[in-house]
């Protein structure tokens, strides 16, 4: 069955430095959005992505977070400058058609910010 | 986006079933109602949805209420392997929806052997 790939599995930078964490969504699907979760916390949508631009983003998506599917098959998620408070558990997910569509999730990226 | 409520833990013996409550009592026509759940340290996983009829899959059954205003997930049969946070999440189906799923604490089920 395909599946959402994520990769790091679990990333720790330095505060201040820049991270990137990579997605490979299924492949026939046209929708990306990423999500994170604070420990403890609920999960919280970050940014959508569909026809190689933002379709949506939330407040938490600032001028620090970026997207970009390079290649077609990898769909990326930068933060330009890590905060302690970015620590979280990123996720990635995608979906064939928006809306309603069922979403499919990656396993996730611990990021840990020092 | 309409809000769920859902109790915050459910407690249930191992192959038991299990009725997840949720109330939507603002949701609209073309509110889909989703399900997911998230096993510790995974991500969520889809488990089931319907508009108006009651749903079976191999997962779980979804059973809407006639008035739409509430929705039970029912576990048939409770495993261990069960014991998650589940989410009631409303979802439109509209050209400016983009998708995103809007989640809630959820009911975090244990499950006893």
């Amino acid at each position: 069955e395909p599946e959402v790939t994520q990769t790091p599995s679990h990333q720790v930078t330095q505060m201040g430095q820049e991270v990137i964490l990579r997605c490979v969504p299924i492949s026939n699907h046209l929708y990306f959005y990423w999500y994170r979760q604070i420990l403890g916390q609920k999960v919280e949508f970050l940014v959508s992505f569909y026809n190689n631009e933002i379709s949506e983003k939330s407040e938490i998506f600032d001028d620090q977070f970026s997207v970009e599917r390079p290649d077609g098959s990898n769909f990326t998620l930068k933060i330009r400058s890590t905060k302690l408070e970015d620590s979280a558990m990123y996720f990635c997910a995608s979906t064939r058609d928006g809306s309603t569509d069922t979403q499919y999730f990656g396993p996730g990226t611990r990021l840990t910010v020092l | 986006d309409a809000k769920t409520t859902q109790p915050n833990s459910m407690e249930s013996n191992e192959e038991e079933p299990v009725h997840l409550p949720c109330n939507h009592s603002t949701i609209s026509g073309t509110d889909y109602i989703h399900w997911y759940r998230q096993l510790p340290s995974q991500g969520p996983e889809y488990v089931i949805h319907g508009l108006t009829s009651n749903v079976n899959n191999r997962m779980a059954s979804l059973a809407i209420a006639e008035d739409r205003k509430s929705s039970t997930l029912i576990l048939h049969r409770a495993t261990l392997r069960d014991a998650a946070v589940y989410y009631c999440i409303l979802r439109y189906d509209g050209s400016s929806n983009t998708g995103k799923l809007i989640f809630g604490q959820g009911t975090t089920l244990q499950v006893k052997p």
